[in-house]
């Protein structure tokens, strides 16, 4: 079974250009979540969607951060424009409506702003 | 807000047991996870707990006691491969039932 699937795995780019971060969450999963990981702060939930409406996007830093999520299959983090200190590794996580199901983790993107 | 605290490394030798520490406050405790992270990799998830007690699987086992907002992990029979960082999650009915990661706990085990 295909997990979650984040694309780039990689990014390099110069401040103040968008970034665009993809997932494609697990089939049939209700809840999708972005996180960002750093060495400082650790795994912060940046939002969450359920069923495709976003529910909660208090863990966003800033008006440059956007998420849109059009359909059960795809979800995208939007950067614009970006800064430095936006370099982290932004995971996509999916889970089954329940809240004793796991959350399963994307392979990441790492995000380098130069 | 949570607050959630856990050892930032620990050092052990291939075939003991290592047992990692979480100790949290929330408002609405709703369950715990523990996830696993090789570096450069993906969270995997570990074991879930909602009630107090053990819970087993295989070489790992997880403990949860509500009234002192602790939690542990334990690895038994360690491996090489058991290297890497232990991350425990509290879901809080409060928050959102959302999930909040503790900042990890680095496992070296050597031979």
């Amino acid at each position: 079974d295909a997990g979650v699937i984040q694309s780039p795995r990689h990014e390099v780019t110069e401040m103040g250009q968008e970034v665009t971060l993809r997932c494609k969450p697990i089939s049939g999963h209700d809840y999708l979540f972005w996180y960002r990981q750093t060495m400082m702060r650790g795994l912060e939930l940046l939002i969450y969607f359920n069923n495709n409406v976003p529910i909660d996007d208090s863990g966003m830093p800033e008006d440059r951060f956007s998420a849109k999520m059009p359909n059960a299959s795809f979800s995208t983090l939007k950067i614009q424009p970006s800064e430095p200190r936006d370099s982290a590794v932004y995971f996509c996580a999916s889970r089954q409506r329940g809240n004793n199901q796991p959350q399963h983790f994307g392979d990441g993107t790492r995000l380098s702003i130069l | 807000g949570q607050n959630i605290d856990q050892p930032t490394e620990m050092t052990a030798t291939e075939g003991a047991i290592v047992q990692i520490n979480c100790t949290y406050q929330t408002s609405g405790f709703n369950g715990l996870f523990w996830y696993q992270q090789h570096a450069g990799e993906a969270p995997t998830f570990l074991s879930y707990n909602v009630l107090d007690g053990l819970e087993e699987k295989g070489r790992f086992s997880s403990f949860l006691s509500r009234s002192k907002g602790y939690s542990y992990l334990l690895l038994k029979e360690l491996q090489m491969k058991d290297s890497a960082s232990y991350l425990c999650a509290v879901r809080d009915q409060a928050a959102g039932n959302k999930l909040t990661f503790g900042g990890g706990t680095r496992v070296l085990v050597k031979p």
